[in-house]
C-alpha cells in the first residue's frame, strides 16, 4: 500500500524567512496530493492542493511542487509568519478508484522572533 | 453551522465501556470519512461513506469499531469494549464529491479526544 514519509519532525525559521517542508511518498501511481496545516486542538485544514499531472501550484504565500520523478513533494511557505505555527502534513490519494487519503507525520513548524 | 461539527469534543471512558461519537457533516456532502490520529502521528483512514452506503472499512482496526450513516447525513463512530490502544483522536472530515477533486475537498472537524483509563 501507499506509504507517506517526511524528511524531518521539526522546522524552526525565523519570522520572514522563506520555509520548505517536504515529503516522500511511494506509490508512482498517487495522483493527488494535499498539504494540510492542523493547528493544537483542532482538525487538518486544507491549505493547497496539487493534481500529478502538474509539478507546482501557487497560493496565497504557499507553492508545491510535485517530482513525480523521485515521488517527492514540498510545500514552500513565503515570508513566514507567527500564525503559521502548526503541525503540517502531505497527504497522498492512495490509488485511483479509492477515497482514503494516506497521510504522513508531520512536520511542527516552529516561528522564532 | 457552516462545518463539520464533532461531539462530545472530549470523551473518558473507563477500559471495557463503549462509546458512540456523533459527527454532522457540512450539509449537502455526500462523502463523510473518519480518520484516527494517535498522539504525535498523522491521521490514520479508518472508514468511508458515500451518503448511506458505507463504501470502505479497511481502516477499521477491529470489529469492536462500528460506524453508521443511515440517513446519508449525520454519523456515529461506535467503539465497544473500549482498550487503552484506543485512545486517539477521531477526527470526521466531510466533501462534496469524490476524490479527486478541486480545492477544499475534504474538511475536517475539531475531532473527538477519547482517553481510554
Amino acid at each position: 500500500g501507499e506509504s507517506v514519509g517526511l524528511h524531518l519532525p521539526t522546522l524552526s525559521v525565523q519570522e520572514g524567512d522563506n520555509s520548505i517542508i517536504n515529503c516522500a511518498y511511494s506509490n508512482s501511481a498517487s495522483d493527488y496530493f494535499i498539504w494540510y496545516k492542523q493547528e493544537s486542538g483542532k482538525g487538518p485544514q486544507f491549505i493547497i492542493d496539487i493534481r500529478s499531472n502538474m509539478d507546482k501550484r501557487q497560493g496565497q504565500r504557499v507553492t508545491v511542487l510535485l517530482n513525480k520523478t523521485v515521488k517527492h513533494l514540498s510545500l514552500q511557505i513565503a515570508a513566514t509568519q507567527p500564525g503559521d505555527s502548526a503541525v503540517y502534513f502531505c497527504a497522498v490519494h492512495a490509488q485511483w478508484g479509492a477515497q482514503k487519503l494516506v497521510f504522513g507525520q508531520g512536520t511542527r513548524l516552529t516561528i522564532n522572533p | 453551522g457552516a462545518g463539520v461539527s464533532q461531539s462530545p469534543r472530549y470523551k473518558v471512558a473507563k477500559r471495557g465501556q463503549d462509546v458512540a461519537l456523533r459527527c454532522d457533516p457540512i450539509s449537502g456532502h455526500v462523502s463523510l470519512f473518519w480518520y484516527q490520529q494517535a498522539l504525535g502521528q498523522g491521521p490514520e483512514f479508518l472508514t468511508y461513506f458515500q451518503n448511506e452506503a458505507q463504501l470502505d472499512k479497511s481502516g477499521l482496526p477491529s470489529d469492536r469499531f462500528f460506524a453508521e450513516r443511515p440517513e446519508g447525513s449525520v454519523s456515529t463512530l461506535k467503539i465497544q469494549r473500549t482498550q487503552q490502544e484506543d485512545s486517539a483522536v477521531y477526527l470526521c472530515a466531510s466533501s462534496r464529491m469524490d476524490l479527486p477533486s478541486g480545492a477544499n475537498v475534504l474538511t475536517f472537524g475539531a475531532g473527538s479526544r477519547l482517553t481510554v483509563l
